[in-house]
């Protein structure tokens, strides 16, 4: 079946530092979101990226979509205390398939 | 901005009962909204979309006749985890696509507790 695989599971920066998460998934994908949790919170929809190779960008936020649409990462450039949560992918083929999550720790 | 209430927050229920979960689009009219289940410092799971006035379309190994979805207004959609069971405890949250369709809100969530 249809896996997704996301990397690193836990990321501890010092505020400032940039950080990026990695999906992978298994097969072609037709879209992939990402999400970001805060602790004890509820998701919250950040992007979609659709385009072989897409690039997004939100201020600090960078989305980029593989040419091959089976890898996608979010990178953010110089890490806030704000940016702490759980930043999910989520994989659409025939199904949508959530990545186990990266849990991002800022250091101030 | 817009906003998704869910209700109700934390609910327990016996072994056997159905329990219902409403999601409210409260700003806006959401054709199409979304059911998750998350367990504690899992990720998020997609059970099934449901599209206002026609059948929820449910994920693979989502039982149909287990969580039954109704989505009977453009600003509610609910819920009913029938016959419950212990192991159907989690945490679960919906979520509606916002009127320009490119971004989705999500509600605050609903523990379920089965004892």
């Amino acid at each position: 079946g249809q896996q997704v695989m996301q990397i690193p599971q836990y990321q501890h920066v010092q505020e400032g530092e940039d950080f990026t998460t990695y999906c992978n998934s298994s097969t072609t994908l037709s879209n992939i979101q990402w999400y970001k949790q805060r602790p004890g919170g509820h998701p919250v929809f950040l992007i979609q990226l659709v385009k072989s190779g897409e690039v997004k960008k939100q201020k600090r936020l960078t989305f980029q979509f593989g040419e091959a649409k089976k890898n996608s990462s979010l990178h953010i450039t110089a890490t806030q205390t704000t940016d702490v949560g759980t930043y999910f992918c989520a994989g659409r083929r025939r199904q949508l398939t959530f990545g186990s999550g990266t849990q991002l720790t800022v250091l101030p | 901005g817009a906003v998704v209430s869910q209700h109700p927050s934390r609910v327990i229920c016996k072994s056997g009962t159905s329990v219902k979960i409403e999601c409210r689009s409260l700003d806006f009219q959401a054709t199409t909204m979304f059911w998750y289940r998350q367990f504690p410092k899992q990720s998020l799971m997609l059970m099934a979309t449901s599209n206002e006035g026609s059948k929820a379309t449910y994920e693979q190994g989502v039982e149909k006749d287990k969580f039954l979805i109704n989505h009977a207004s453009l600003t509610l959609s609910t819920l009913t985890v029938t016959s419950a069971h212990p192991e159907d405890s989690s945490f679960y949250i919906c979520s509606a696509l916002g009127p320009s369709g490119n971004t989705i809100y999500f509600g605050e969530g609903s523990w379920l507790t089965v004892v």
